[in-house]
């Protein structure tokens, strides 16, 4: 099962929005509901920051939102503040066999 | 609070053995699913084995079946990963997270750093 596939990089200025990308395949993305959005500061742990395509766990600001089209799902940061620079990891769900598999990676910067 | 901490990495030769812990607090560690993530040096994040609450069901990734075993002691409130015949390949940090559900990590620990070379 191949990773699913980000851009490697995204930049905005503060107050912009940006929109990262996550393509999987009907396999993964496009059948599950069970995409999830993770953030990663250098040195830190990953923190969750958007499951089931588009619910946002308590904390986590609204400016965070996601969505899913067919095969790729979306994470759009809305706002654009200085903490938000940071690495972005999508990840999905895939089934019995494989489990889950993640996405390579989108490093977010704020100009 | 939930707080997930992860011990025991290290450095190890190719082909030894090492065993990490995750103690979990701050929530009902047995009502939950837990799974372990690892992040090779500058590289994306790998999910590596799930175990349910009860022991039950156990799954791993193909890179490390048969190497690698997962456990937990919910009388202790703790996970643990027993890794063998280790690789180079495998130097990584290695999280314990807690799982949602289908695979969605909703609390991690802070990492142990496995190095594995000679």
């Amino acid at each position: 099962q191949s990773a699913l596939t980000q851009p490697p990089s995204a930049s905005g200025s503060p107050g912009q929005s940006v929109t990262i990308s996550c393509t999987g395949t009907s396999s993964d993305v496009g059948r599950y509901n069970y995409v999830s959005w993770y953030q990663q500061h250098p040195g830190k742990a990953p923190k969750l920051m958007i499951y089931e395509v588009s619910k946002r766990p308590s904390g986590v600001p609204d400016r965070f939102s996601g969505s899913k089209s067919g095969n790729t799902a979306s994470l759009t940061v809305s706002g654009l503040q200085a903490e938000d620079e940071a690495d972005y990891y999508c990840s999905s769900y895939v089934g019995s066999n494989i489990h889950m598999v993640f996405g390579g990676g989108t490093k977010l910067t704020v100009l | 609070e939930v707080q997930l901490v992860e011990s025991g990495g290290g450095l190890v030769q190719p082909g030894g053995s090492l065993r990490l812990s995750c103690t979990a607090s701050g929530f009902t560690f047995s009502s939950y699913e837990m799974d372990w993530v690892r992040q090779a040096p500058g590289k994306g994040l790998e999910w590596v084995s799930y175990i349910s609450g009860s022991a039950g069901t156990i799954y791993y990734s193909d890179s490390v079946k048969g190497r690698f075993t997962i456990s937990r002691d919910n009388a202790k409130n703790s996970l643990y990963l027993q890794m063998n015949s280790l690789r180079a390949e495998d130097t990584a940090v290695y999280y314990c997270a807690r799982d949602l559900h289908y695979h969605t990590f909703d609390h991690w620990g802070q990492g142990a750093l496995v190095t594995v070379s000679s």
